[in-house]
């Protein structure tokens, strides 16, 4: 089975640096997705590890270790459109993507 | 980035009747779709993989027989939700990808299922 966890909630201040964490057990790994979702909409593609190390996008960034099955999500200067859930997701040996539980942040002015 | 489009954006239908969802690839060969089913503040649940030209393959505990998944081309996969029940109310998901191991998965909108 696979398994990917997520905290559920986290609340930041605008400006302010948060760090998602993702931790995962699965039967094959081909990479990890993050996406970002708004309540009703589909989620929109973040950023993407394969190797281990930090991949830096803008305000985003992400980093993957896979000895220790462990990725974070990063995102730097908050803005309140930042408020949204995020979606830890592992692509497995057959090109599923499996999703995390989801992380619903909150910015706060 | 490529676009997948979902059709339709919700649905509202009778209980014991189906109701059919479409995803298609606008600009890509998807040779891989995937189903997906979203609860209320839930996280998305993979329901089924399906590869061009062959039979869908379902997740534990999602009944084949229930959820009829068609994906008779490189641009179109249908899933089609029969004798629907209150309980089948959900978000449902599309994503493509052009089969390309380690490739980015693009998502159709979304279909908001209510059955009634």
């Amino acid at each position: 089975g696979q398994n990917i966890d997520q905290p559920t909630e986290m609340t930041a201040t605008e400006g302010a640096i948060v760090q998602i964490n993702c931790t995962y057990q699965t039967s094959g790994f081909n990479g990890l997705f993050w996406y970002q979702q708004h309540a009703g909409e589909a989620p929109t593609f973040l950023s993407y590890n394969v190797l281990d190390g930090l991949e830096e996008k803008g305000r985003f960034s992400s980093f993957l270790s896979r000895s220790k099955g462990y990725s974070y999500l990063l995102l730097k200067e908050l803005q309140m459109k930042d408020s949204a859930s995020y979606l830890c997701a592992v692509q497995t040996g057959a090109n599923n993507l499996f999703f995390g539980t989801g992380t619903r942040l909150t910015v706060i002015p | 980035g490529a676009v997948v489009s979902q059709h339709p954006s919700w649905v509202i239908c009778k209980s014991g009747t189906s109701v059919k969802i479409e995803c298609r690839s606008l600009d890509f060969q998807a040779t891989t779709m995937f189903w997906y089913r979203q609860f209320p503040k839930q996280s998305l649940m993979l329901m089924a993989t399906s590869n061009e030209g062959s039979k869908a393959t379902y997740e534990q505990g999602v009944e084949k027989d229930k959820f009829l998944i068609n994906h008779a081309s490189l641009t179109l996969s249908t899933l089609t939700v029969t004798s629907a029940h209150p309980e089948d109310s959900s978000f449902y998901i599309c994503s493509a990808t052009g089969g390309r191991p380690n490739t980015e998965a693009f998502f159709g909108q979304g279909t908001r299922l209510t059955v009634v």
